[in-house]
């Protein structure tokens, strides 16, 4: 069946320095959603992306999504404490199950 | 917009009792409704699908008969776990949406214990 990958699967960065997560599927995907889950929280939609090799941009978060609608990526610039917690992708392919990758924990020293 | 709300938000019950979590989509119709189960720091792994007025689709794996599944409603889905038992405790997430290629909304969860 369909899978996601992520990695890394965590990640401890010191406050400033760039983060990157990166998602693979198995088969092309229809979209690929981006979540992040604080600490005891619930996933909270980030963005959608639709179209190959689309790019989109929230502040200092970068997403992408690859050519062939197969990965994914999504970049945080100087990153800061607020931005701890677990980021999921998650995949939608033909049908209207989404595929969650396995979460990327992003841990941020101050 | 797109406010999914979930309740109880945690909840200990003993072996064998039953529990009914509530999902509901507070300012849209939701035409299908997701049920996630996550353990400590692992990722969502799907339960159901339910859509309004038909039976939850259930994912391989998945007790039908202990996890009743109800989706009453555009706005409503209910999950209980029958006959509860200390491995069935877990982090139960509910999600939904408008329509088929429209985000997921989440729920804020509900932690089970089942001592």
């Amino acid at each position: 069946g369909q899978q996601v990958m992520q990695i890394p699967q965590y990640q401890h960065v010191q406050e400033g320095e760039d983060f990157t997560t990166y998602c693979n599927s198995s088969t092309t995907l229809s979209n690929i959603q981006w979540y992040k889950q604080r600490p005891g929280g619930h996933p909270v939609f980030l963005i959608q992306l639709v179209k190959s090799g689309e790019v989109k941009k929230q502040k200092r978060l970068t997403f992408q999504f690859g050519e062939a609608k197969k990965n994914s990526s999504l970049h945080i610039t100087a990153t800061q404490t607020t931005d701890v917690g677990t980021y999921f992708c998650a995949g939608k392919g033909s049908s209207y199950k989404l595929i969650f990758g396995s979460g990327t924990r992003l841990l941020v020293r101050p | 917009g797109a406010v999914v709300s979930q309740h109880p938000s945690w909840v200990i019950c003993k072996s064998g009792t039953s529990v009914k979590i509530e999902c509901r989509s507070l300012d849209f119709q939701a035409t299908t409704m997701f049920w996630y189960r996550q353990f400590p720091k692992q990722s969502l792994m799907l339960m159901a699908t339910s859509n309004e007025g038909s039976k939850a689709t259930y994912e391989q794996g998945v007790e039908k008969d202990k996890f009743l599944i109800n989706h009453a409603s555009l706005t409503l889905s209910t999950l209980t776990v029958t006959s509860a038992h200390p491995e069935d405790s877990s982090f139960y997430i509910c999600s939904a949406i408008q329509t088929g290629d429209r985000p997921q909304y989440f729920g804020p969860g509900t932690r089970l214990t089942v001592t």
